[in-house]
């Protein structure tokens, strides 16, 4: 079954410090990628996808993210992270199926020391 | 960007009533909506994708007849929880795409349901 992992559940960092996100897929030759972000009691909002083209995406708020077919890896990356970053971080993978239903890892809860 | 709208964002209810929540897709069309359902500190579960105009499609192991989906239009699907039950307490979030391939969903800032 397709899954999507993200082995980091909660990540502390300090301000200012830079910011790697691990995100691991499992499906498919022609992946479709996101990264969203919620904040408590939010719903979810994008903050960069791949589909295909260059493997290095850049996204809002300062975020990118690498597309590595060889490790199934798309992990999620800031230089400077600062304290509005703290948020729950899920990375998720388009099924390719008939309706697109997205699957999502289980999130990394991201804490942003001052 | 695409803006998803849900009524209401939060509600409270007794034990064994229903509840209707209202996904909106405010500025474009959603050919396909999706309802998920999100337990304290974990990941979306995809409960159901529905199409315009036709059955909501419900991902294995969530009731169909608790939980029903309506599309009736491009702009609005509603998630009706019937009879509802102190654990069907959770947070609710809709999302809705144009339903292409690797298309990009638009979330609803979600519905916090609790059952007395």
């Amino acid at each position: 079954a397709q899954s999507v992992t993200q082995p980091d559940i909660h990540i502390t960092v300090s301000e200012g410090a830079s910011l790697e996100l691990r995100c691991n897929y499992s499906y498919g030759a022609t992946p479709y990628l996101f990264w969203y972000v919620q904040s408590p009691g939010q719903g979810l909002q994008l903050l960069l996808k791949y589909f295909s083209g260059d493997t290095l995406v850049q996204g809002i708020k300062g975020f990118e993210a690498e597309f590595k077919r060889s490790q199934s890896s798309f992990n999620l990356r800031k230089p400077s992270v600062h304290w509005s970053d703290a948020a729950e971080y899920f990375c998720a993978e388009d099924s390719g199926g008939s309706n697109y239903k997205l699957t999502f890892g289980k999130g990394t809860l991201l804490t942003v020391n001052p | 960007g695409a803006v998803v709208s849900q009524h209401p964002s939060w509600v409270i209810c007794k034990s064994g009533t229903s509840v209707k929540i209202e996904c909106r897709s405010l500025d474009f069309q959603a050919t396909t909506m999706f309802w998920y359902r999100q337990f304290p500190k974990q990941s979306l579960m995809l409960m159901a994708t529905s199409n315009e105009g036709s059955k909501a499609t419900y991902e294995q192991g969530v009731e169909k007849d608790k939980f029903l989906i309506n599309h009736a239009s491009l702009t609005l699907s509603t998630l009706t929880v019937t009879s509802a039950h102190p654990e069907d307490s959770s947070f609710y979030i809709c999302s809705a795409g144009p339903g292409q391939g690797g298309s990009e969903q638009y979330f609803g800032p979600g519905t916090r349901l609790t059952v007395t």
